[in-house]
Formats: C-alpha cells, sequence, structure tokens
C-alpha cells in the first residue's frame, strides 16, 4: 500500500524557514517523480515543485522560485520541501504528491494527508 | 502557462441524477503524436486530501466507480458523474500536464445534493 506522511509544518514568523518532509512507502521511491502541491486555507489546489526520480531535475512554480528547495534522498525514501524567506501567501496544506512518471510530469496518482504551514507574525 | 477555467463553481443536483461539470483550458492540451489529451480530474471531500478520478481526459483510475467519466479533446472536457450519490459530495478539479512546468489546475467545482 502506498503511503506518503507529510511532516514538519507549523507557525514561522515572516521572513522565516521551515523545512518540510515527506516519508513514502510502498512503491519503488525512485522511479517516480515527486511534487509539492499546496492548498490555502478554502482555496483551490497550487502546484509548488517537482523533482525527478533520480533528484536531478528540479522545477518550481514563479510563486516559490528562490526561496524554496526541493531535494530527495531515495535512500531513505523521502522528499524535502525547504522553504526560506516565507510570506503570510505560503500559509497553506502542503501535500506531497507521487507522480505516475519518472521524469516527465503527468498526473498525481497518490497524496499524502498534508502538513499546514501557517506565516503569521 | 496553460490557464484551466472550470463552470460551474457549484451545483445542486438530486440524488440518483446526472452532476456535469465543465473545464476548459487556455490552449489545446491534445497531444498529437500520440492523440493524447493530458488532462487529469481529482475529487477531493471535505477535510481529506485530492484523490485521482480520471487520467488522459477518459481513463478512470483503478476502482473508481463507473458512474464517474471524463470526456471532451483539445481545450473543451467534461466530468459526468452518471447517477449522483451521497458519497459523491466534494470539490472536483481538473489538471492539465500538456505544458509542464508548471502543473496547472482549475479553480474547482463544488458539488452538492439538491
Amino acid at each position: 500500500e502506498v503511503q506518503l506522511v507529510e511532516s514538519g509544518g507549523g507557525v514561522v514568523q515572516p521572513g522565516g524557514s521551515l523545512r518540510l518532509s515527506c516519508a513514502a512507502s510502498g512503491f519503488t521511491f525512485d522511479d517516480y517523480a515527486m511534487h509539492w502541491v499546496r492548498q490555502a486555507p478554502g482555496k483551490g489546489l497550487e502546484w509548488v515543485s517537482l523533482i525527478s526520480g533520480d533528484g536531478g531535475s528540479t522545477y518550481y512554480a514563479d510563486s516559490v522560485k528562490g526561496r524554496f528547495t526541493i531535494s530527495r534522498d531515495n535512500s531513505k525514501n523521502s522528499l524535502y520541501l525547504q522553504m526560506n524567506s516565507l510570506r503570510t501567501e505560503d500559509t497553506a496544506l502542503y501535500y506531497c504528491a507521487k507522480d505516475r512518471s519518472t521524469v516527465t510530469p503527468l498526473w498525481f496518482d497518490y497524496w499524502g494527508q498534508g502538513t499546514l504551514v501557517t506565516v503569521s507574525s | 502557462d496553460i490557464v484551466m477555467t472550470q463552470s460551474p463553481d457549484s451545483l445542486a443536483v438530486s440524488l440518483g441524477e446526472r452532476a456535469t461539470i465543465n473545464c476548459k483550458s487556455s490552449q489545446s492540451v491534445l497531444y498529437s503524436s500520440n492523440n493524447k489529451n493530458y488532462l487529469a480530474w481529482y475529487q477531493q471531500k471535505p477535510g481529506q486530501p485530492p484523490k485521482l478520478l480520471i487520467y488522459w481526459a477518459s481513463t478512470r483510475e483503478s476502482g473508481v466507480p463507473d458512474r464517474f467519466s471524463g470526456s471532451g479533446s483539445g481545450t473543451d472536457f467534461t466530468l459526468t458523474i452518471s447517477s449522483l450519490q451521497a458519497e459523491d459530495v466534494a470539490v472536483y478539479y481538473c489538471q492539465q500536464y500538456y505544458s509542464t512546468p508548471p502543473i496547472t489546475f482549475g479553480p474547482g467545482t463544488k458539488v452538492d445534493i439538491k
């Protein structure tokens, strides 16, 4: 059974940093690209970042480019999102999501339950 | 970037009746070399993460009830729930993966019981 479990969310002041983690199990982790997708309270889904199966390719939404860094440790079946220079508009539930593909993004076939990030003074 | 729009924003349908949700992309998501539409649909119930329903615009994910169907091509797509059940109350999102990054979602359509 595929499982994705996010952690690391919390309350942080504007300008602060957080590191999110996603522990994956139930599939061959390095065979698949992985994503972070966020959802602000009461709003829709916003794709944040993508990393290929081998970690060699990364992509970001313009809204987070230069502030967020996605990475993965395939030996630990883990995905990460380092978030710096956080803004109030980054407040959201952050989902870890598995892609159906290794490199070229397709659709998200599994999602975690999410971890809540609140940016507030 | 490809912009996705959905209509209506919300709809209320009687149990057992048909629900139809529309999704439109700002440019075609049909890849001519393989004749596939790069579009997926998700269902998000309150307090839960999204769940994949359909990919390639019309291929139902394993385990998804056959009352859910997807259709359309190019820029115009439809998700149909043929006979609405109480457990189908949710927000439904379309997503394009034709031109990425960025991956883009529609704004969502909320489905309720009338």
